[in-house]
């Protein structure tokens, strides 16, 4: 239980257009889903909370109008980079905690396979 | 905010010996504390939790124990297995309870040598 997907797994693209990852619950219902960026060699950063039926909460220094985030359905949740720049390729991961879905503890959060971005 | 602080940042052991890391955090408002194994390109995959109201976890050969009074809490793998090589993160919860939110360490690369 408790898995979650993620698409596409890498994608390059050029300067200025716009990238949407996909985020899914596979067999729970995820009112919460978390957006992380990872550097090479470095941690996980929380760039956003994606919230089902409300607006994204973002950490502070991301920049929400360039890192849309729409949590569609309880299931999906999509982050779409705006305007890419070579600075934005990095590791993009989501995670979702099951909550009250009775698959373990409900704040533990699972992770997506991640989506490498390449921006040239 | 909550400052979660891990140590260290690489280390190397022999198959077969033990490997311990050491993690801090700031907020003693944090009740859940997840350490995660992350391999090359691959997801983080979680490998033990623990939640404040209990001193250690075990599994297998993995321990977790968590000092609430000291804030510490630290990753023990016994009998290291060249499988066991990969980068492993601790966290703690941030925020209110229903928030869910972790806050991750820097990471710590473990290369356990045949």
């Amino acid at each position: 239980g408790a898995v979650v997907s993620q698409h596409p797994s890498w994608v390059i693209c050029k300067s200025g257009t716009s990238v949407k990852i996909e985020c899914r619950s596979l067999d729970f219902q995820a009112t919460t889903m978390f957006w992380y960026r990872q550097f090479p060699k470095q941690s996980l950063m929380l760039m956003a909370t994606s919230n089902e039926g409300s607006k994204a909460t973002y950490e502070q220094g991301v920049e929400k109008d360039k890192f849309l985030i729409n949590h569609a359905s309880l299931t999906l949740s999509t982050l779409t980079v705006t305007s890419a720049h070579p600075e934005d390729s990095s590791f993009y991961i989501c995670s979702a905690p099951p909550g009250l879905a009775g698959l373990g503890w409900q704040e533990t959060q699972y992770f997506g396979p991640g989506t490498r971005l390449l921006v040239l | 905010g909550e400052n979660v602080e891990q140590h260290p940042s690489t280390l190397s052991v022999q198959e077969g010996d033990s490997a311990v890391i050491k993690c801090t955090y700031s907020d003693s408002a944090s009740n859940y504390f997840p350490w995660y194994k992350q391999e090359l390109g691959k997801r983080p995959q979680l490998i033990i939790d623990i939640r404040s109201n209990v001193g250690e976890k075990k599994d297998q050969r993995i321990a977790v124990t968590l000092n609430k009074t000291a804030k510490h809490f630290s990753l023990h793998i016994t009998e290291t297995q060249p499988e066991d090589s990969a980068v492993y993160f601790c966290a703690a919860s941030i925020g209110r309870f229903n928030d869910y939110k972790l806050s991750f360490g820097a990471g710590t690369t473990v290369t356990v040598r045949a």
